[in-house]
C-alpha cells in the first residue's frame, strides 16, 4: 500500500524558515517524480514544487521561486521542502504527492499524503 | 503561464442527475489535463488523467473528454458519496496549474 506521511509543519514567524519532510513507502520511490502541493485554509489547490526521479529536473511555482528548495533522498525514501523567508500567504496545508511518471511535465498525481499544516504568523 | 478557467464554481444537483463541469485553458495543452475529487477534510484523489483516462478503481459514472483548450468532466448519475469539490489540473513546461474548483452539493 502506498503511503506518504508529511511532517515538519507548525507555527513560524514571518521571515523564518521551516523544513518539511515526506516519508514514502509501498512503492519504488526512486522510480517516480514527486511534488508538493498546498492548500490555504478554505481555498483551492496550488502546486508548489516538483522534482524528477533523479533530481535532474526541478520546478517551482512563481510564488515560491527563490525562497523554497525541493530535494529528495532516494536512499531514505524521503522528499523535502526547505522553506525560507516565509510569509503570511504561505500559510497552508502542504501535501506531498506522487507523480505517475519519472519526469516533470507529463503526468498526474496519483497518491497524496494527508498534509502538514504550516502557519506563518507573528 | 497557462491559466485554467473552471466552471461553475458551485453546483447543486439531485441524486441521479447528470453533472458536467468544464475547464478551459488559456492556450493549447493537448490532452495534459487531469481531474481530482476532494472531500471535506481529505486529500485530493485522482479520478481522470490525460483528459479521458479513468484511474484504476474509480467508478465508471465518472468520465472526462476534450483536448486543446476545452475540457469536460461528467458524472453520469450523481450519487450521494460524490459530494465533494472537483478540480481540473494542467501540466505544461514544468508548471502545473489547478482550476479554481467546483463545489458540488446535493439538492
Amino acid at each position: 500500500e502506498v503511503q506518504l506521511v508529511e511532517s515538519g509543519g507548525g507555527l513560524v514567524q514571518p521571515g523564518r524558515s521551516l523544513r518539511l519532510s515526506c516519508a514514502a513507502s509501498g512503492f519504488t520511490f526512486d522510480d517516480y517524480a514527486m511534488h508538493w502541493v498546498r492548500q490555504a485554509p478554505g481555498k483551492g489547490l496550488e502546486w508548489v514544487s516538483g522534482i524528477s526521479w533523479n533530481s535532474g529536473s526541478i520546478g517551482y511555482a512563481d510564488s515560491v521561486k527563490g525562497r523554497f528548495t525541493i530535494s529528495r533522498d532516494n536512499a531514505k525514501n524521503s522528499l523535502y521542502l526547505q522553506m525560507n523567508s516565509l510569509r503570511a500567504e504561505d500559510t497552508a496545508l502542504y501535501y506531498c504527492a506522487k507523480d505517475m511518471g519519472q519526469w516533470l511535465g507529463g503526468s498526474s498525481f496519483d497518491y497524496w499524503g494527508q498534509g502538514t499544516l504550516v502557519t506563518v504568523s507573528s | 503561464d497557462i491559466q485554467m478557467t473552471q466552471s461553475p464554481s458551485s453546483l447543486s444537483a439531485s441524486v441521479g442527475d447528470r453533472v458536467t463541469i468544464t475547464c478551459q485553458a488559456s492556450q493549447d495543452i493537448s490532452n495534459y489535463l487531469n481531474w481530482y475529487q476532494q472531500k471535506p477534510g481529505k486529500a485530493p484523489k485522482l479520478l481522470i488523467y490525460d483528459a479521458s483516462n479513468l484511474e484504476t478503481g474509480v467508478p465508471s459514472r465518472f468520465s472526462g473528454s476534450g483536448s486543446g483548450t476545452d475540457f469536460t468532466f461528467t458524472i453520469s448519475s450523481l450519487q450521494p458519496e460524490d459530494i465533494a469539490t472537483y478540480y481540473c489540473q494542467q501540466y505544461d513546461n514544468l508548471q502545473y496549474t489547478f482550476g479554481q474548483g467546483t463545489k458540488l452539493e446535493i439538492k
